[in-house]
């Protein structure tokens, strides 16, 4: 199957900081890139979907100018924390889908952050 | 509200035993997809299920579809311990959009 990378796989980062984290499909193209965050034992919450060269579409209730989507390439999307609060803290994950993918999405191993 | 709801949350079986999980969702779909996810790691495509099928087969996999019910179910045939994961559905509409529910926990004991 299609591979898509995660960096980081862990970040510790101090309260009011940006964190930055790559999804990057190695070997196929998406047009389309989610992102997720799943909090210990729960299911994923789709924050947002990023479309290559435009901007992306927030799911009601994530702020976007705290989780800032970049999707610059049909490879590589980046998500933004930014001035990251103790309540960031979660397992973030990316997928990518579209074009060849199709309506399968191919996830990230995902990353881990932790807010202190 | 959260589509794709699974059922049972948690399931424990003995190596060999048959497991079924279940899902349901609210509105109408695409496709359903089941996904696999070793903890702490990201998801693992298993199977795509479009609206107009019925059941699909993947090798010890099995999946059915019933849009009338708005319900699927997986089926994995003489479990292995390395089943052992949460297994997710997600259920598939416009631009690739996928709503999972809150995944069945599953536990094979050799």
């Amino acid at each position: 199957g299609a591979v898509v990378s995660q960096h980081p796989s862990w970040v510790i980062c101090k309260s009011g900081t940006s964190v930055k984290i790559e999804c990057r499909s190695l070997d196929f193209q998406a047009t389309t890139m989610f992102w997720y965050r799943q909090f210990p034992k729960q299911s994923l919450m789709l924050m947002a979907t990023s479309n290559e060269g435009s901007k992306a579409t927030y799911e009601q209730g994530v702020e976007k100018d705290k989780f800032l989507i970049n999707h610059a390439s049909l490879t590589l999307s980046t998500l933004t924390v930014t001035s990251a609060h103790p309540e960031d803290s979660s397992f973030y994950i990316c997928s990518a889908g579209g074009r060849e993918a199709r309506e399968t999405q191919y996830f990230g191993p995902g990353t881990r952050l932790l807010v202190l | 509200s959260q589509q794709g709801e699974e059922d049972p949350q948690a399931l424990s079986i003995q190596e060999g035993e048959n497991a079924t999980m279940n899902c349901s969702y609210k509105t109408s779909i695409n496709n359903l997809q089941w996904y696999r996810q070793n903890s702490g790691r990201g998801l693992v495509h298993l199977i795509l299920i479009r609206s107009n099928e019925r059941e699909k087969h993947s090798g010890r996999l099995r999946v059915t579809l019933d849009t009338s019910k708005k319900s699927s179910s997986l089926l994995i045939t003489a479990s292995r311990a390395a089943d052992t994961a949460s297994y997710f559905c997600g259920s598939g509409g416009s631009n690739y959009k996928l709503t999972f529910g809150k995944g069945t926990l599953l536990t094979v004991n050799p």
